[in-house]
């Protein structure tokens, strides 16, 4: 089975929408990240979270809020979505220090 | 802010050929990671360089960090189709959160 998993994989919803998406991990690693790519823009940093009680935004976390539920689970909740929030969402989990991170099967969102 | 740029944007090449792309920045890079995403994948970690001046090498790969740190690149020796995929490099941020600020992306095809 996959270490990291996200669900749903696919989503096509429509603006004004309120979605989440969800990240579980059975790594046992305590940080756990959400990044968001687009074409060209490579992978950007919307939050991060280093334990359940820690939660930080990343470069882009207008539109989003996260959720860290347990150390296992961290989700991503677009309140009202919009059509410029289209694009490939992955989960990652990293174990501490500076290690490599370890990256979910992604989900892509459609807003239309 | 702190930014890594990753050079080319694109690459087509013959198989058999090599390929290079390289990540710069304006600022000291601390620990420089390589990942690959293949096509409809998730980003997998490759390897991670933090010495001025190191070399590591995994088979046709060959991952170098420049002697200032402000440079590194990856060298892939007669490529072949299964090379075929975006490249991605990141470094930690300078504030000392364990965030990956990542480059943009090589995305190397292989024509068989």
């Amino acid at each position: 089975d996959a270490d990291v998993t996200q669900t749903p994989r696919n989503r096509i919803t429509k603006t004004g929408k309120r979605i989440m998406l969800e990240c579980s991990q059975t790594k046992g690693h305590d940080r756990m990240y959400w990044y968001r790519q687009d074409p060209g823009l490579g992978l950007r940093l919307i939050y991060y979270s280093f334990d359940v009680k820690d939660i930080n935004k990343g470069e882009i976390s207008d539109g989003y809020s996260v959720s860290r539920q347990a150390q296992a689970k961290f989700s991503l909740s677009l309140e009202s979505a919009i059509p410029n929030q289209t694009a490939l969402y992955f989960c990652a989990t990293q174990a501490g220090g500076y290690n490599e991170q370890f990256f979910g099967p992604g989900t892509r969102l459609t807003v239309l | 802010g702190q930014q890594v740029m990753q050079i080319p944007q694109y690459q087509h090449v013959q198989e058999g050929e090599d390929f290079t792309t390289y990540c710069n920045s304006s600022t000291t890079l601390s620990n420089i990671q390589w990942y690959k995403q293949r096509p409809g994948g998730h980003p997998v970690f490759l390897i991670q360089l933090v010495k001025s001046g190191e070399v590591k090498k995994q088979k046709r790969l060959t991952f170098q960090f420049g002697e200032a740190k402000k440079n590194s690149s990856l060298h892939i020796t007669a490529t072949q189709t299964t090379d075929v995929g975006t490249y991605f490099c990141a470094d930690y941020s300078m504030d000392s959160s364990y965030k990956l600020i990542f480059g943009s992306g090589t995305r190397l095809l292989v024509r068989p």
